[in-house]
């Protein structure tokens, strides 16, 4: 089975803070993906990532980076971070054009 | 930028009624997936549609893809409470990416 992990399933943080998101997944994707949930708004796709060290901005990527030294493994981080940034994040990987598989995701409180 | 619709937002039904939720694009897609989320889970693949009218079933959900490929439905036959959740469409442009719709949550009352 595919299995995605992230670091943390809560975390709260301070404003201004920088917090680093971690997602790891072992079925040899190429594709990797940073989404935001909020209430009404579904999922918003905050950075995307094909290769490693390739990274793509979303629809939302303002505030937030990437990273992708390898492969399995994609960091979001938000550089200070701001109480709109209060969210559900769900990291997610594929195969080129395949269906996504997501982590269980970690719901952020920023104060 | 492409856009995604999803509609209704809510639906309760009684036990054993049909579901419907429709998804809708401002653009043609080169395909289009759906998701289910438990409520407090994470999004689980459910389907993939690829040709234009293209009409697929997985036991009681049927789910069809519009022949301009700019629109997709999901029903469900005789609801049951293990339905319960929030349904997602995804479209995809031909790209990496995919548009996530902002789903429909379905409530069972049993």
């Amino acid at each position: 089975d595919v299995k995605v992990t992230q670091s943390s399933r809560y975390l709260v943080k301070r404003t201004g803070e920088k917090v680093f998101l971690e997602c790891v997944q072992d079925m040899d994707h190429e594709n990797m993906f940073w989404y935001r949930q909020d209430p009404g708004l579904g999922l918003r796709l905050i950075y995307f990532s094909y290769d490693v060290k390739m990274k793509e901005k979303g629809d939302i990527p303002e505030g937030y980076s990437v990273s992708r030294e390898k492969k399995e493994r994609f960091s979001l981080i938000l550089e200070s971070a701001s109480t709109n940034q209060t969210s559900m994040y769900l990291c997610a990987s594929s195969f080129y054009g395949m269906e996504q598989y997501f982590g269980p995701g970690t719901r952020l409180t920023v104060t | 930028g492409q856009q995604v619709m999803q509609i209704p937002q809510y639906q309760h039904v009684q036990e054993g009624e049909d579901f419907t939720t429709y998804c809708n694009s401002s653009t043609t897609l080169s395909n289009i997936q759906w998701y289910k989320q438990r409520p407090g889970g994470h999004p689980v693949f459910l389907i993939q549609l690829v040709k234009s009218g293209e009409v697929k079933k997985q036991k009681r959900l049927t789910f069809q893809f519009g022949e301009a490929k700019k629109n997709s439905s999901l029903h469900i036959t005789a609801t049951q409470t293990t339905d319960v959740g929030t349904y997602f469409c995804a479209g995809g442009s031909g790209t990496y990416k995919y548009i996530f719709g902002t789903g429909t949550r379905l409530k069972v009352l049993a």
